[in-house]
């Protein structure tokens, strides 16, 4: 299975740039999604295919990489925003990161 | 508007099967793959299979020996069914849309499983 590495929390202050690193263990081309999940919630997705923004979602969120290495910022964070991120890749056998915990600083 | 809605009993004993329905609407099973994924309380998220539009479905390796993933396309439902079912197996589980691609554009609320006697 292919396994992806998120680091596990980060602090953050609104107003800020944020960026979460997803890395697999093999190429994943560009198959790779992110995902937003607020406690008690289900997922939402926000970027899909490594780099585009899914409906509705505001252009604050993006999303970069291919292969192995991948990217998910957002600019200018807002309070709202303090969630947990997974990234989730569909190359083959479908496999998430351990999710990257937002927290305010 | 697209929805999915997972239901069945949120307590399983021990050793017991698992069966859970996921009801869709606002599009077709046999035009969108339909995943399984589920969360133990407080952790992270785990892929645990799919049904293809075609009706074949994949499993989790770690769970293809106790899991089944069927479908009722004139009910527009996806069923679960798992057994030996242990402390582990504790968590929220989710159905969800996959789009072309593989991504999961749409999830349903999830529904909590408790294992105990």
């Amino acid at each position: 299975d292919t396994v992806l590495t998120q680091s596990p929390a980060l602090a953050v202050s609104p107003g800020e740039r944020v960026t979460i690193s997803c890395r697999a263990s093999e190429s994943v081309s560009t198959l790779m999604h992110w995902y937003q999940q607020k406690p008690g919630q289900q997922p939402k997705l926000l970027i899909y295919k490594a780099s585009n923004l899914a409906s509705g979602v505001p252009a604050r969120f993006s999303g970069s990489g291919s292969g192995t290495d991948f990217t998910f910022t957002i600019d200018p964070v807002e309070a709202d925003d303090i969630a947990t991120y997974y990234c989730h890749q569909s190359w083959n056998s479908p496999t998430f990161g351990g999710g990257t915990k937002l927290e305010l600083k | 508007q697209v929805q999915l809605k997972e239901s069945g009993p949120g307590l399983v004993q021990p050793s017991q099967t698992l069966s859970l329905t996921c009801t869709v609407s606002g599009f077709s099973l046999t035009s969108y793959n339909v995943h399984w994924v589920r969360q133990p309380t407080g952790k992270g998220l785990e892929w645990m299979g799919v049904i293809w539009t075609g009706g074949s479905t994949d499993y989790n390796s770690a769970l293809k020996s106790r899991l089944s993933i069927s479908r009722d396309t004139s009910k527009s439902q996806v069923f679960l069914k798992m057994n030996s079912l242990q402390t582990e197996d504790i968590a929220t589980y989710y159905c969800a849309r996959a789009n072309l691609n593989g991504y999961f554009d749409y999830w349903g609320q999830g529904v909590m499983v408790t294992v105990s006697s």
